[in-house]
C-alpha cells in the first residue's frame, strides 16, 4: 500500500530565510509525487510535480523539489520564505493517470516577520 | 486551465437535514472525479471516486447510502450528504483531472459543512 509520511507536524521559520519541508514514500512503483499547499479555508493548489526525468523539479512561487529515489524522499525548498507563504503544505503520492491519490498529514508553515 | 469550481463554500444546515454539495469542472470534461473529506488540521483521506455514467466507488468505512454521489455529466459531479448529524461536519473537497493532463489532480476550494 502507498503512503507519505511527512514528519514535521509545524515549522516555524523567519522571512528570507530558507525552507525544506520533508517528504517520504512508500510506493510499490515509480511514483507520481506531488507537493500542494492549503491556505486557510481553501482548497489545495499545486505547487509542483514530479513524474520523471530530472530529479530537480520546479514549481510555482519559488518553490522546488528534488526526488531521491535511494530516500524515497521528495523534499521541498525554497530558498528564501515569504510571509505569504504561511500556509498548510501537503505532499502526495499517486500512480498517475489522474488516480487517486494519497496525502501526508500535511506540515504547517508560520513565517516570523 | 483545469479550474475545478465547488458550491457551496459554506454551508449550515439543521441536524437530520440533507445537504449537497457540487463540483463542476469549468474548462475541461472529467469521467471521474474524487470526493475528499478534511477533518480539522489533519489531512485529506478519499472518500470515493464518481464516476460518470455509473456508480461511485466508495473508499473503505464510507456509508453509501450517507454520502450519495451522482456524476450526471463529465463537467459535474454531486455530492449529498443525507440526514446530517454534527459528526459530518466536516471539510469537503472535490478534485479531478483534465485528459490534457491525466497526471495531475486539480482541487476545488472546497466546502465547510456545519450540521447543528
Amino acid at each position: 500500500a502507498q503512503s507519505v509520511t511527512q514528519p514535521d507536524i509545524h515549522i516555524t521559520v523567519s522571512e528570507g530565510a530558507s525552507l525544506e519541508l520533508r517528504c517520504n514514500y512508500s510506493y510499490g512503483a515509480t511514483p507520481y509525487l506531488f507537493w500542494y499547499v492549503q491556505s486557510p479555508g481553501q482548497g489545495l493548489q499545486l505547487l509542483l510535480k514530479y513524474f520523471s526525468g530530472d530529479t530537480l523539479v520546479q514549481g510555482i512561487k519559488g518553490f522546488e523539489a528534488e526526488f531521491k529515489r535511494s530516500q524515497s524522499s521528495f523534499n521541498l525548498r525554497k530558498p528564501s520564505v515569504h510571509w505569504s507563504d504561511a500556509a498548510e503544505y501537503f505532499c502526495a503520492v499517486g500512480p498517475g493517470g489522474g488516480n487517486k491519490l494519497t496525502f501526508g498529514t500535511g506540515t504547517q508553515l508560520k513565517v516570523e516577520l | 486551465g483545469a479550474v475545478v469550481s465547488q458550491h457551496p463554500s459554506r454551508v449550515i444546515c439543521k441536524s437530520g437535514t440533507s445537504v449537497k454539495i457540487e463540483c463542476r469542472s469549468l474548462d475541461f470534461q472529467a469521467t471521474t472525479m474524487f470526493w475528499y473529506r478534511q477533518f480539522p488540521k489533519q489531512s485529506l483521506m478519499l472518500m470515493a471516486t464518481s464516476n460518470e455514467g455509473s456508480k461511485a466507488t466508495y473508499e473503505q468505512g464510507v456509508e453509501k447510502d450517507k454520502f450519495l454521489i451522482n456524476h450526471a455529466s463529465l463537467t459535474l459531479s454531486t455530492l449529498t450528504v443525507t440526514s446530517a448529524h454534527p459528526e459530518d461536519s466536516s471539510f469537503y473537497i472535490c478534485s479531478a483531472s483534465p485528459s490534457r493532463d491525466r497526471e495531475t489532480l486539480h482541487f476545488g476550494n472546497g466546502t465547510r459543512l456545519t450540521v447543528t
